[in-house]
């Protein structure tokens, strides 16, 4: 059974950049057969997916946060980062990590508990 | 972006009633199509994937159909676990968006 677990800080001041991490079990992050997610949820709102990676290292984010986000990888931790640079309050929210199959309908089948991130100073 | 909507924001139902949920896109998605359902604090379950495929551990009462631009889930016989927010998501083309979803709560 594959886990995924986000961690990084709950609170961020405006203009800085956001850093998350999540941290997989039970299944590597080092095969071709998925892509690594992030995904976004406001306050009281739905789902944003904001870019994901995969083995090759390659990416894809969202062209809304495209200029802002990044999204590393560290095969040797089994991890993958979130970076979000010069945020607001329009970036409060939860923040998921999730595991998407890459085949002809890729669907998200794993995901973390969610880390909540407040904009604020 | 290929927009879905999924009319209506929330509905209410009682508990044994079969549930209809939609979700449409802005254009064609052939069966690139999945659901998910998230209850509050929650992340979201996945529970249908290529539009009809259940997911594997999911109950046998939810099923999808549909391709194109319209889609539907059904709950057969509504239980009180399944009072939660239930969201639709194309995987047909990059960014893989999202419908507003479609909360059903107690009648």
């Amino acid at each position: 059974q594959v886990h995924l677990q986000e961690s990084g800080p709950g609170l961020v001041k405006p203009s800085q950049a956001l850093s998350l991490t999540c941290t997989v079990s039970g299944g590597s992050i080092s095969g071709p057969d998925f892509y690594w997610t992030w995904v976004r949820q406001p306050p009281g709102k739905g789902l944003e997916l904001i870019g994901f990676t995969y083995y090759n290292g390659n990416t894809y984010y969202n062209p809304s946060l495209a200029s802002r986000v990044s999204i590393p990888v560290d095969m040797s931790r089994n991890q993958f980062s979130l970076r979000l640079t010069s945020v607001t309050a329009a970036d409060t929210g939860v923040y998921f990590c999730a595991r998407a199959t890459r085949d002809f309908s890729s669907h998200w089948d794993f995901w973390g508990q969610g880390i909540p991130v407040t904009v604020s100073s | 972006d290929i927009q879905l909507t999924q009319p209506p924001p929330s509905l209410s139902a009682s508990v044994g009633d079969t549930v209809i949920i939609s979700c449409r896109a802005s254009q064609t998605i052939t069966t690139s199509l999945n659901w998910y359902q998230q209850k509050p604090g929650k992340a979201p379950h996945l529970l249908i994937y290529a539009a009809s495929t259940l997911q594997s551990g999911v109950s046998s009462r939810f099923s999808g159909s549909g391709s194109g631009t319209d889609f539907t889930l059904t709950i057969s016989s509504l239980q009180p676990e399944d009072y939660a927010t239930y969201y639709c998501q194309q995987s047909y083309s990059a960014p893989f968006t999202f419908g507003p979803g479609t909360t059903v709560d107690i009648k």
